[in-house]
């Protein structure tokens, strides 16, 4: 099985930088993701890692070292609108579909 | 173009009711996704469909649960004697192969679904 953790709850400020951690332990990785869900929406992709490094797109930013079981989404200059569930996703194993954290809720504010 | 959808929106039924679910993909889209959200949780994964190869059930709960892919296309989650705790949004995803090189899912609004 897998074991995905990333912090329930964040909490930032319009204009500013959060990072938002993920950990795993899986056996044979094949890729991770990130996905955005806001209240009542279907999730939406944002970013795909399988190598280690920084991947940018925008004003997301997505990072993942595979040795510390390990990644984080960056978001630059906060918009209110950024409020929503970021849902880190893993596959591995002979399998390519992802299984979901419980994903972290985030709130902007003025 | 079209993305995935679901119907219905909401459903509310009564302990003990089979319910059905349907899912249209995106056209073209080989692969097709059902999960279900509860709240506070994560994202579950219950089955995966690949063109005409034999879907992986590994994430279906029950025996009271069952989906069917007809032509490829469309799909439906059937929920047999449904429980209370059966009550959740019922998410549907499709991509245009297996995620093999990253590619995304593409995710349906969803089914509410509320066992009284």
């Amino acid at each position: 099985g897998q074991n995905i953790d990333q912090p329930t709850e964040m909490t930032a400020t319009e204009g500013a930088i959060v990072q938002i951690n993920c950990t795993y332990q899986t056996s044979g990785f094949n890729g991770l993701f990130w996905y955005q869900q806001h209240a009542g929406e279907a999730p939406t992709f944002l970013s795909y890692n399988v190598l280690d490094g920084l991947e940018e797109k925008g004003r997301f930013s997505s990072f993942l070292s595979r040795s510390k079981g390990y990644s984080y989404l960056l978001l630059k200059e906060l918009q209110m609108k950024d409020s929503a569930s970021y849902l880190c996703a893993v596959a591995s194993g002979g399998s390519y579909i992802p299984t979901f954290g419980r994903g972290t809720s985030l709130i902007v504010h003025p | 173009g079209a993305g995935v959808s679901q119907s219905p929106s909401n459903k509310v039924t009564e302990k003990g009711k089979d319910v059905e679910l349907r899912c249209d993909p995106i056209s073209g889209h080989t692969a097709l996704y059902w999960y279900r959200q509860s709240l506070g949780q994560g994202l579950e994964f219950l089955i995966y469909f690949q063109g005409n190869s034999a879907p992986d059930k590994s994430g279906l709960p029950s025996d009271r649960f069952s989906a069917e892919r007809t032509g490829g296309s469309v799909s439906t989650l059937t929920i047999q004697r449904t429980q209370q705790e059966d009550s959740a949004v019922y998410l549907c995803a499709s991509s245009s192969t297996l995620l093999g090189a990253g590619d995304e899912q593409y995710f349906g609004p969803g089914t509410r679904l509320t066992v009284t």
